[in-house]
């Protein structure tokens, strides 16, 4: 258990709808990464927060937003769903911009 | 710009034989950071080890050790005496001076009974 959890664990849905997945980062750590795996595909980087300001951008559609808030969870949130969002989306968290990063269980995305 | 490369998609090895997964990398930064991890078929990231960049010795951690060949830039993960669990997909993975972890492709292992 890396202390990460993420729900929902599983999520299926219809194109054209909205999500939200949950994060709650280990205890103390500052940083939270969002990476989204396609299937049989690497790991895409979304986005990092660091304490409640977004620190860093990656591949990132217009229509997926996130926040993290005072208590330091983050929530992804996508909306106007394609099929080609289906994928299991990460949180990753840290205690601070350095060192291994851990991984909660994913959330798993299907959209029909 | 800032590259990670995992040139196996799979690899076939026999139980109990050792097994090495390339990756390299390019940056022209002096510090940055290597990991590995290890993703079963139920879907969870495992780290499985570290190295940093001004670190002389080669990490180890059990059976999994990371040979670091600075000049060549290669960081490739060793494990010995494969067991029948590690089976799954490994990536390579960097942090070069900015904060984000970027992942290789990654390497299919699977072990023959």
């Amino acid at each position: 258990d890396s202390g990460v959890t993420q729900t929902p664990k599983h999520l299926i849905t219809a194109t054209g709808q909205r999500v939200t997945l949950r994060c709650s980062p280990r205890s103390g750590d500052l940083s939270v990464y969002w990476y989204q795996q396609s299937l049989d595909q690497g790991l895409q980087f979304l986005i990092q927060y660091y304490n409640g300001e977004e620190r860093a951008k990656g591949n990132i559609l217009e229509r997926f937003s996130a926040q993290q808030f005072p208590d330091l969870h983050s929530e992804l949130n996508l909306s106007s769903l394609e099929l080609g969002d289906s994928a299991l989306y990460f949180c990753a968290s840290r205690p601070g911009p350095f060192g291994e990063l851990f991984f909660g269980e994913g959330s798993r995305l299907t959209v029909l | 710009a800032q590259k990670i490369t995992q040139t196996q998609p799979g690899m076939f090895v026999q139980e109990k034989e050792a097994v090495t997964l390339d990756c390299t990398y390019d940056t022209s930064d002096q510090s940055y950071g290597l990991f590995w991890y290890k993703q079963p078929s139920s879907g969870e990231m495992i780290f499985l080890i570290y190295q940093g960049s001004y670190d002389e010795q080669n990490a180890t951690e059990g059976r999994y050790s990371l040979n670091f060949q600075k000049a060549r830039k290669s960081a490739n993960l060793v494990i010995s005496a494969s067991q029948l669990g590690d089976s799954a997909m490994y990536f390579c993975a960097t942090v070069f001076g900015n904060e984000k972890l970027t992942f290789g492709t990654g390497t299919r292992l699977t072990i023959i009974p």
